[in-house]
């Protein structure tokens, strides 16, 4: 069975500083991954997708995330955090449903 | 629209009463899916509609909750006999079809069961 695994419920940077979400992965097939963005009461924003065609993906926002075969990993980075980034992010893997990491709540602080 | 709308944006009710949850999914999105939001348990899948066929139901967590889709469209979530652990957001979300395409998600349901 797919599965993701998102380590550290929460995150904390300071504005400018990298953003590192961490996602690792359980596949037997090559998955097709995703990150996605929460606000406070919206519903979830595609930040990018991961399908094979590109092992750097770049998203909106400034992010972007590497994915690591022999690391089964997807991590989430952004150079320099801005305020607008605090949000929960979700990273998933798609089996024609959508299997969901627990989430990372990021803070940025002035 | 240009985007995945939902209706209501809030519900309350009490234990007891029946609830239907609508999704307006993006004009041309073959796939359809529910998921449901909620402290304890997180992000769950609970249904995906290709066109109005349902191939895979295996989230609903009980036979109170069944779903719908017509003309390719718009789907209803309904539960019957609410329950207070059904309080929870409901989100629906649309793509183009299955296997890796993006989700296009609404802004959910919020239900709270009194």
């Amino acid at each position: 069975a797919q599965s993701v695994t998102q380590l550290g419920s929460h995150v904390s940077v300071s504005e400018g500083a990298l953003v590192l979400l961490r996602c690792n992965y359980s596949s037997s097939v090559p998955p097709y991954l995703f990150w996605y963005v929460q606000y406070p009461n919206q519903g979830l924003q595609l930040l990018l997708k991961y399908t094979s065609a590109a092992t750097l993906v770049k998203g909106i926002n400034g992010f972007e995330a590497e994915f690591k075969k022999s690391e089964t990993s997807f991590h989430l980075t952004k150079p320099s955090a801005h305020m607008s980034d605090a949000a929960e992010y979700f990273c998933a893997v798609n089996t024609d449903k959508l299997i969901f990491g627990t989430g990372t709540r990021l803070q940025v602080f002035p | 629209g240009a985007g995945v709308s939902q209706s209501p944006s809030n519900k309350v009710t009490e234990k007891g009463k029946d609830v239907e949850l609508r999704c307006d999914p993006i004009s041309g999105h073959t796939a359809l899916y529910w998921y449901r939001q909620s402290l304890g348990q997180g992000l769950e899948f609970l249904i995906y509609f290709q066109g109005n066929s349902a191939p895979d139901k295996s989230g609903l967590p009980s036979d109170r909750f069944s779903a719908e889709r017509t003309g390719g469209s718009v789907s209803t979530l309904t539960i019957q006999r609410t329950q207070q652990e059904d309080s929870a957001v409901y989100l629906c979300a649309s793509s183009l079809g299955p296997g890796g395409q993006p989700q296009h998600f609404g802004d959910g349901t919020r239900l709270s069961i009194l």
